[in-house]
């Protein structure tokens, strides 16, 4: 089967720009995550879909961060204005019960100068 | 709120040494628990996904195990080689939700 398939690889803006990542799950799994994933530090959610609904977006800092799911497939997470503390590798993964585990796209690298 | 950790922070062995690695979890309640491999600058590989009705799995020169009641998993590498260098990361499920470890930087000298 086809992975997680993640857009750009890398970004490079200025703080205070806008930019926005594109995730497509492998087919068929009803849920997508988004994570923020630091230098050094392990993944945090940022947040989780149950198809085109939103189930857990407690982490997501929603004066700056949204994030979509149209149609239960493709999603797209947007950052308006960055900030230096952006910077970091966004993932996004899927699952599906019956696998049960989750699997990850290859990220993108945002870096915010 | 589950929280993970892993221990050690880094590791530095010669080739053709078994690798262990450690992971706690606070909250034992968890559906599973997955291991996965992390290279510099790209996306999570899973590697092992232990199903909480489990106590361990293995693929390859890799095992995982999991004690529920102690809040504990171990992933034993053996016969470690240089391309097994790359940040290992454990990660535990309850609700669907992923709780990660901060991972374990593995270096295998030549």
């Amino acid at each position: 089967e086809a992975g997680v398939a993640q857009s750009p690889r890398y970004k490079i803006i200025e703080k205070r720009q806008s930019v926005a990542f594109w995730c497509n799950p492998i087919s068929g799994h009803a849920t997508l995550y988004w994570y923020q994933q630091i230098l050094g530090q392990g993944p945090k959610l940022l947040i989780q879909f149950q198809n085109n609904g939103v189930v857990d977006d407690s982490q997501l800092p929603k004066d700056r961060f949204s994030a979509e799911r149209l149609k239960g497939v493709d999603s797209t997470l947007k950052i308006q204005p960055a900030k230096l503390e952006d910077s970091a590798v966004y993932l996004c993964a899927s699952s599906s019960p019956r696998s049960y585990g989750y699997t990850f796209g290859s990220g993108t690298r945002l870096t915010v100068v | 709120k589950q929280e993970v950790t892993q221990i050690p922070a880094a590791l530095s062995v010669p080739e053709g040494e078994n690798l262990v690695l450690n992971c706690s979890f606070t909250d034992s309640a968890i559906y599973n628990l997955q291991w996965f491999r992390q290279d510099p600058g790209k996306g999570l590989t899973s590697l092992l996904l232990i199903q909480s009705s489990q106590r361990e799995q293995t693929s390859g020169r890799l095992n995982a195990s999991l004690d529920k009641s102690s809040g504990r998993s171990t992933l034993y590498i053996a016969a470690s080689q240089p391309g097994d260098s790359a940040t290992y990361l454990c990660a535990a499920s309850n609700d669907y939700k992923l709780s990660f470890g901060a991972g374990t930087t593995v270096t295998v000298r030549a």
